[in-house]
């Protein structure tokens, strides 16, 4: 069975600082990682997709690496601000019906 | 474009009340169709997944149900609610291939 932790479960930093989300899996099996970001109250944002054959994706500030073999991805945002102020779910697709297994997120808080 | 559709946004009812959650999908077709929950302090938790038109897989045993009378329409129900379905429901869907989980914004549904 797929097992997912992100580790801290919280997180505070400055405005400015770059920072470095973790997430690691049991399961290396896998077809796909996606890393997402909830807004309180709000549903789920898709951030980035790195496919089992990829070793990173970059969209804009962030920066998604994905080390299948040891079972783990980080998440980079450079230079944060405040409104990067928000959880950050890390989820993997494994098995034939392309289930995808979260982790309980990181809620990050970026201080101005 | 694709989207997705889930409503209502939030939901109070009394317990033993029926349940009906909607979601919908535009812009693709044999979408794979999921049911999430995400309870207070928990994490994300698979509740149903759909491949087709009324294939419907249930991941854990509970008070609810999900059909899917047409190709992008998935609902969750329930005949008689319990407190402890409150929670914050999420839709989403993917397609075969790996590219990905889009999610609604979910129900946030609470049973006094």
């Amino acid at each position: 069975k797929q097992e997912v932790t992100q580790i801290p479960a919280a997180l505070s930093v400055p405005e400015g600082e770059n920072l470095v989300l973790n997430c690691s899996f049991t399961d290396s099996a896998i077809y796909n990682l996606q890393w997402f970001r909830q807004d309180p109250g709000k549903g789920l944002t898709s951030l980035l997709l790195i496919q089992s054959s990829q070793r990173e994706q970059t969209s804009g500030r962030l920066n998604a690496s994905l080390d299948k073999s040891s079972g783990r991805s980080t998440l980079y945002i450079a230079a944060s601000q405040p409104g990067d102020s928000a959880t950050y779910l890390c989820a993997v697709v494994t098995g034939a019906n392309s289930k995808l297994t979260f982790g309980k997120g990181i809620t990050l808080s970026v201080r101005p | 474009s694709q989207t997705i559709h889930q409503w209502p946004a939030t939901l109070v009812q009394p317990v033993g009340s029926p349940l009906s959650l909607e979601c919908t999908v535009e812009g693709t077709s044999n979408p794979n169709l999921y049911w999430y929950r995400q309870a207070a302090g928990r994490g994300l938790q698979l509740l149903f997944y759909s491949v087709g038109i009324g294939q419907i897989s249930s991941e854990v045993p509970q008070n609810l149900s999900a059909s899917r009378p047409q190709d992008r329409q998935f609902i969750l129900s329930s005949k008689k609610l319990l407190l402890s379905d409150s929670g914050f429901y999420l839709c989403a869907w993917s397609i075969h291939g790996g590219y990905g989980y889009t999610f609604g914004s979910g129900t946030r549904l609470t049973v006094v």
